[in-house]
């Protein structure tokens, strides 16, 4: 079975400073996906970034990028220049390719960001 | 495209009563799933379905959840009879199932009395 740990509960940071949010994954696959989404208060799931286990380089979208590192099943997303807009709750899910479409989510962090 | 779509976005009822929420998926996309999200346990998989039909359903609860797709662009999710445990967040998200990303929907905040 595959599960995905956030151990960051809660985080804060300055607006305009960079955080970066932890995310550890276990599983025997070797073709899957993760990914990053974002949840703000109006409680919409918004996909973030995606990562294909088979792609070496770092997933990058504007202002979030990713450190996957696969031998360690590692996978955190770092978000430059901080707005208040990220304030949010972060998930990082998981699916593998034998599983059909299963995602597996992490519990999440509180991203607080402050003027 | 309008993203998925759900409805109602609240639904506030009585213990006992029947609950149905409704989804409609990103058109072409051939896989469908619902979620329940509380404080207690996060985001759960009740069920989901390739090409209308549930492959897993491992998620749901009891034999009070029942779900149902009855063509590509229509599912329901139904709680009958429904009881106050049952309050949380429901989410339908939809899937093309090469991409594997899910785009999901604003939810329906449920709340049972």
């Amino acid at each position: 079975a595959q599960t995905v740990t956030q151990s960051q509960p809660e985080m804060s940071v300055q607006e305009a400073e960079t955080v970066t949010l932890s995310c550890t994954y276990d599983t025997s696959e070797n073709n899957y996906y993760l990914f990053w989404y974002k949840q703000p208060p109006s409680r919409q799931m918004i996909l973030v970034i995606r990562q294909e286990a088979y792609k070496q380089q770092n997933a990058t979208e504007n202002r979030f990028s990713v450190n996957f590192q696969k031998a360690a099943k590692s996978f955190s997303l770092k978000i430059s220049d901080s707005q208040l807009g990220d304030t949010a709750m972060y998930f990082c899910a998981f699916i593998n390719n034998n599983a059909g479409n299963m995602l597996t989510f992490g519990g999440g962090t509180r991203l607080m960001v402050k003027p | 495209d309008a993203g998925v779509i759900q409805s109602p976005r609240h639904e506030v009822t009585e213990m006992g009563q029947e609950v149905t929420l409704r989804c409609k998926p990103i058109s072409g996309h051939n896989s469908l799933f619902w979620y329940r999200q509380t404080m207690m346990r996060g985001l759960e998989l009740l069920i989901y379905f390739n090409n209308n039909v549930p492959i897993d359903d491992s998620g749901m609860p009891e034999d009070r959840f029942s779900a149902k797709m009855p063509n590509a662009s229509f599912s329901t999710l139904k709680i009958q009879p429904s009881e106050p445990r049952d309050s949380a967040v429901y989410f339908c998200a939809s899937s093309f199932f090469s991409y594997n990303e899910q785009f999901f929907g604003p939810g329906t905040r449920l709340t049972v009395l």
